[in-house]
């Protein structure tokens, strides 16, 4: 099994409150996992990626971060929300045969 | 450099019509990779291109990578509303060892029956 789980599937949160955001994948060990975020009109957007345990590389600058605290835990977080950081977000693992991307059902975050 | 470029935008057709489209990149694309994403859900990989020129179906599906790498294609014959969706293009990230894909805008398929 390669399924994705994502919590919460919704969101509503405050500007200036915090974020904690939670991935976890089964199957296979030390998967590559991604955050993406997709805003209306903007398509997908890579956030994170992460190679293994406590490997985190950020590819757009912003007021979000992530772990890796596990192998198959991944977690994005924010200490102060933005009303831009509503969104789609989507966690994902790359896949074995193509590299391609297996993504999570994702988190719908509004901002107010 | 990185990005690709989807159209069109939406499209509307009318159930049973062929709908084609298009992604397009400025740099030569190593490979591209095609995504459906029906409304609410999360994207579903379809299929990936590799080779120069190559062409792939998946029944109504067929998908196309431009001789010189820099563009694809996908057309749907005879459209469905189960082919409802958004059908996005993406390309490897790359450049310093950076990883994930880069995606298109995507082209938005509305069905009327």
């Amino acid at each position: 099994s390669q399924t994705i789980h994502q919590w919460p599937a919704t969101l509503v949160q405050p500007v200036g409150s915090p974020l904690s955001l939670e991935c976890t994948v089964e199957g296979t060990s030390n998967p590559n996992l991604y955050w993406y975020r997709q805003a209306a009109g903007r398509g997908l957007q890579l956030l994170f990626y992460s190679v293994g345990i406590g490997q985190i590389s950020s590819e757009v600058p912003q007021n979000l971060s992530a772990s890796r605290p596990q192998d198959r835990q991944f977690i994005l977080s924010s200490k102060k929300l933005l009303l831009s950081d509503s969104g789609f977000y989507l966690c994902a693992r790359r896949g074995l045969a193509w590299d391609e991307q297996f993504f999570g059902p994702g988190t719908r975050l509004t901002v107010l | 450099g990185q990005q690709v470029m989807q159209i069109p935008q939406y499209q509307h057709v009318q159930e049973g019509e062929d709908f084609t489209t298009y992604c397009n990149s400025s740099t030569t694309l190593s490979n591209i990779q095609w995504y459906k994403q029906r409304p609410g859900g999360h994207p579903v990989f379809l299929i990936q291109l590799v080779k120069s020129g190559e062409v792939k179906k998946q029944k109504r599906l067929t998908f196309q990578f431009g001789e010189a790498k820099k563009n694809s294609s996908l057309h749907i014959t005879a459209t469905q509303t189960t082919d409802v969706g958004t059908y996005f293009c993406a390309r490897m990230y790359s450049g310093g060892g950076a990883d994930g894909l880069t995606f298109g805008k995507g082209t938005h398929l509305i069905i009327q029956p």
